[in-house]
């Protein structure tokens, strides 16, 4: 298995400025990937995250919006830029090896005010 | 468009009995499903895997059924205990080759002593 932390936990930001999160796993995964949870919905997958190359965005999410870099197989930063607050969210980092499970960090509460 | 749907927004069953949570699907060909727990402030935690080819898979108080012509996976806890209180999450594997997974809005359980 493999654990995966978030830095920051949690954040209450200004709006039109930009938070960066940070994803460590503690053993190499082949997938990262970023997701946000809204109050009571479910997770909806921002990103595909690829070591060395430019994310995999899905619809509606765009790279100027929620830049993601992966320099190797166990980090990932996810930033959230030029925030409103529809932004306000849990975002969440994940791993995954191949077919099998799906390792989730325990998420970064973001507040924009 | 693609939908997927938990039976119920939240589940209250007695200490002891099977709880039995279900997951609908439309316009998916899923490669594989899999099942996660969420409990409040934390990521989601993989609990089991179950691929089109399979109709069941048990771990031990767990057991998942995956019927493709249904569009149906049924998930259960046997001999529930409150400890078992959380919110439950169906997620799709897109199809085959794809990592990607889609999450239901999960069922919220509570286990009554």
């Amino acid at each position: 298995s493999a654990v995966i932390s978030q830095k920051p936990s949690r954040d209450i930001c200004q709006r039109g400025t930009s938070l960066t999160i940070q994803c460590q796993v503690d053993s190499q995964v082949t997938m990262m990937f970023w997701y946000r949870q809204q109050p009571g919905q479910s997770l909806t997958l921002i990103a595909t995250a690829n070591q060395g190359s430019e994310a995999t965005y899905e619809s509606g999410f765009v790279i100027d919006k929620f830049p993601i870099s992966r320099p190797n197989l166990t980090f990932s930063t996810l930033t959230v830029s030029n925030m409103s607050p529809e932004d306000s969210s849990i975002y969440l980092c994940s791993g995954r090896q191949g077919y099998s499970e799906q390792f989730f960090g325990p998420g970064t509460r973001l507040t924009v005010l | 468009s693609q939908k997927i749907e938990q039976n119920s927004e939240a589940l209250n069953i007695q200490e002891g009995k099977t709880a039995t949570l279900t997951c609908n699907y439309t316009n998916y060909s899923p490669a594989y499903l899999q099942w996660y727990r969420q409990d409040p402030g934390r990521g989601p935690v993989f609990l089991l895997l179950i691929r089109e080819n399979e109709k069941e898979k048990r771990k031990e108080r767990l057991k998942v059924t995956f019927d493709t012509t249904l569009k149906q996976s049924l998930f259960h806890i046997t001999a529930s205990q409150p400890a078992d209180s959380a919110t439950y999450l169906c997620a799709l594997g897109r199809g085959a080759g794809s990592y990607q997974l889609t999450f239901g809005k999960g069922t919220k359980l509570s286990v009554i002593p």
